[in-house]
C-alpha cells in the first residue's frame, strides 16, 4: 500500500511564527501534491497544491516546498494567525493507483495568540 | 451556495442495522466520492463515481455499496453495520475526470456511530 507519511501529528506555534508541516512519500509515481485545510465540524478544503516539476509554490502566507530527490514536501505558514488553527492534510495523487489521492494522517495546528 | 450537502449529519446504529447516507451537489460536477475519516488515518476512499451511471471501488469498499442516482446525487449504503464502520463519512465532488486536478469539494460530513 502506497503511503504518505505526515509529521508532526500536532503542532503549537505562537502567533506570528512560522508553522512547518512535513510529508514524505515512497512511491515515485505521484504527480500532484495538494494540501487541504479542515476546520472542526467542516469538510477539508483545498489550500494549495504543487506538481513535481516545481520546487516551490507560494500563495500569500502559504508556501509548499518540494524536494523530488528526497521524496518530501512541506507546507510553510508564515506569520501564523489564530485563524490558521485547523487540521492540515497533505496528499499525493498516484499514477499507478487509478489517480486516487493518498492522504497523510493529518496535523492539528494550534496558533497561540 | 449549498455546494455538497450530506444527510444525516449524525447517526447512531446498532450492529447489523442498515442505513443510507445521502449526498447531493449543486455544482454540476461529474465526479463524486465517498471517503471515511478516522483519527490518525487521514481520509480513505470508499467508492467513487466518475460520471452518472458508473461507480468504482476505492481503497476500503468492503461493507459498503453506492448508487449514483443521477448527476447530482451519490448515496452510500451500509447493509449490515459493524462497529468498525464507526467513522466520519465525507462526500466530495470534482468538476473534471476523477482526480484530474485533485481539487475536491467536500460536504460537512456525517458522523456515524455503530454500537
Amino acid at each position: 500500500q502506497q503511503q504518505v507519511k505526515q509529521s508532526p501529528q500536532s503542532l503549537i506555534v505562537q502567533k506570528g511564527g512560522i508553522s512547518i508541516i512535513n510529508c514524505a512519500y515512497e512511491n515515485t509515481a505521484f504527480d500532484y501534491f495538494p494540501w487541504y485545510q479542515q476546520f472542526p465540524g467542516k469538510g477539508p478544503a483545498l489550500l494549495i497544491a504543487i506538481r513535481p516539476d516545481v520546487s516551490e509554490k507560494k500563495e500569500g502566507r502559504f508556501t509548499i516546498s518540494f524536494n523530488k530527490s528526497a521524496k518530501q514536501f512541506s507546507l510553510h505558514i508564515m506569520d501564523s494567525q489564530p485563524g490558521d488553527s485547523a487540521t492540515y492534510f497533505c496528499a499525493a495523487r498516484g499514477l499507478d493507483s487509478n489517480y486516487q489521492l493518498i492522504w497523510g494522517a493529518g496535523t492539528k495546528l494550534i496558533i497561540k495568540p | 451556495n449549498a455546494g455538497v450537502t450530506q444527510t444525516p449529519k449524525f447517526q447512531v446504529l446498532k450492529t447489523g442495522q442498515s442505513m443510507t447516507l445521502q449526498c447531493a451537489q449543486d455544482m454540476n460536477h461529474n465526479s463524486m466520492y465517498w471517503y471515511r475519516q478516522d483519527p490518525g488515518m487521514g481520509l480513505r476512499l470508499i467508492y467513487y463515481s466518475a460520471s452518472e451511471g458508473t461507480t468504482d471501488k476505492g481503497e476500503v469498499p468492503n461493507g459498503y455499496n453506492v448508487s449514483r442516482l443521477n448527476k447530482r446525487e451519490f448515496s452510500l449504503r451500509l447493509e449490515s453495520a459493524a462497529p468498525s464502520q464507526t467513522s466520519v463519512y465525507f462526500c466530495a465532488s470534482s468538476s473534471r475526470d476523477p482526480f484530474y486536478t485533485g481539487e475536491l469539494f467536500f460536504g460537512e460530513g456525517s458522523r456515524l456511530t455503530v454500537l
